[in-house]
């Protein structure tokens, strides 16, 4: 079946840093990509997303691109802040409505 | 804004119990997911629905059901609560196939 794996965390940078999140995915043709943050105490919601091969989603100075050949879309962040500390989810869907998630990176980013 | 709910935030039961988590969304959304969250593993799905009377299991189902009677509202039953279920449940709906889920606050219980 299809599956999501992330980098394991947990991960701490200082501000001003350059962050990587690392997500691979397993899936027959051609899903649609997500990345959700989790601030504590929260739900989850939506950061970025990419529903083709090569589509770019971008969101709060936040990226990932869509990469099929590797089947990858790791997230990036040229400089992160202390409010970007969380817990960051890739996730697919496919076919039947199947919501997959990875198992989730804690960032911590300190002054 | 696409409104998610669920009943409780924190709940505490005891083993055996018949226990009932309840979500609501408010757009008239097909699909809604039950995940229960634990640390270093990430979101599982129990089960989902893509339509009214409509359920398929996830890859966790042992141990719960669901309802879905109304279009808005996707009900997680343990049918008797033991232990190893205690953990975050999350509650999410999407309109569509490659559209964002939007999610609940999640209802943290614990099983004593």
């Amino acid at each position: 079946g299809n599956s999501v794996t992330q980098m394991e965390g947990p991960v701490t940078l200082s501000e001003e840093a350059f962050l990587t999140i690392n997500c691979t995915y397993t899936a027959t043709g051609y899903p649609s990509l997500f990345w959700y943050v989790q601030y504590p105490g929260e739900g989850l919601q939506l950061l970025l997303k990419a529903t083709k091969a090569d589509d770019k989603g971008s969101n709060k100075g936040f990226e990932a691109t869509y990469r099929k050949e590797t089947t990858s879309f790791h997230l990036e962040k040229g400089s992160v802040q202390v409010s970007d500390s969380a817990v960051y989810f890739c996730a697919l869907i496919q076919g039947a409505q199947k919501l997959v998630f990875g198992q989730g990176t804690r960032l911590t980013i300190n002054p | 804004d696409v409104k998610v709910t669920q009943s409780s935030r924190y709940l505490v039961k005891r083993t055996g119990e018949k226990v009932f988590l309840e979500c609501v969304q408010d757009m008239d959304h097909e699909n809604m997911f039950w995940y229960r969250q634990d640390p270093g593993l990430g979101l599982r799905l129990i089960y989902f629905s893509y339509d009214v009377k409509m359920k398929e299991k996830g890859d966790i189902p042992e141990g719960y059901s669901v309802s879905r009677e109304k279009k808005e509202r996707f009900s997680l039953i343990l049918e008797s609560a033991s232990t190893n279920q205690t953990s975050m449940y999350l509650c999410a709906s999407i309109i569509e196939v490659g559209t964002e889920a939007f999610f609940g606050q999640g209802t943290r219980l614990t099983v004593v």
